[in-house]
């Protein structure tokens, strides 16, 4: 059973543009969300992560948008550089249950110069 | 990745022999975990510790076992290795179940 769907598995922009990663869950228990950014032979490195209290979150480039009633969130990259080229991972976790993360997918980010 | 290693980085095995990954972390967080990253299934939890000698099961559990007797390290123990469990294993950390601090992850196959 994948609690966290993530899409879509590979994306390919152009330089400058905006990369849009969506997740979809099913757990309504769930209350962090956080994205992981991963480079060939690295592990997962935090990107950014929200709460359900909120609807969208900023960091830099970054911008996550939620929404609870749907159970969906995605990643918005803005200016998109090459640099931003990895595997992109959403997760989802409950502090009820140990904040195990369960992670979606993944998906294959390449920004194209 | 500071603050966490992973030992070996890469290893082949046979088929039916026992393999253990050592994850040792210098930064005295109470929790531990062991994924798997195969190809379409993100990251999956095998074991996870929420303190010394404090384990439990993930949602990959079969074919693993995992101790730790002390905080720094979290071992996790391919039993009998079969193919199945070829597969690159990432350690994560976190001092409050928030924020995992991943490993720079080992390679395993198994042939």
């Amino acid at each position: 059973q994948q609690q966290v769907k993530q899409s879509p598995q590979s994306l390919i922009v152009q330089k400058g543009g905006i990369s849009i990663i969506n997740c979809a869950y099913e757990n309504t228990a769930f209350d962090y969300f956080p994205w992981y950014q991963q480079f060939p032979g690295k592990g997962p490195a935090l990107l950014i992560a929200i709460r359900p209290d909120v609807s969208e979150k900023k960091e830099g480039r970054f911008t996550i948008s939620f929404n609870k009633s749907a159970k969906q969130f995605s990643l918005h990259i803005m200016d998109s550089q090459p640099g931003d080229s990895a595997t992109y991972f959403c997760a989802a976790s409950r502090r009820d249950a140990g904040n195990m993360l369960t992670f979606g997918g993944g998906t294959r980010l390449m920004v194209k110069p | 990745d500071a603050g966490i290693t992973q030992s070996p980085r890469h290893k082949v095995t046979e088929t039916g022999t026992p393999v253990t990954l050592r994850c040792h972390q210098t930064e005295n967080h109470r929790y531990m975990y062991w994924y798997r990253q195969d190809p379409g299934h993100g990251l999956r939890l095998i074991h996870y510790s929420y303190g010394v000698k404090d384990t439990d099961k993930g949602e990959v559990s079969d074919g693993y076992s995992v101790s730790r007797s002390k905080t720094e390290d979290f071992l996790l123990t391919l039993e009998s290795a079969t193919s199945s469990q070829t597969s690159v294993y990432f350690c994560a950390i976190s001092r409050t179940g928030d924020g995992y601090t991943f490993g720079s992850g080992t390679r395993l196959t198994v042939v």
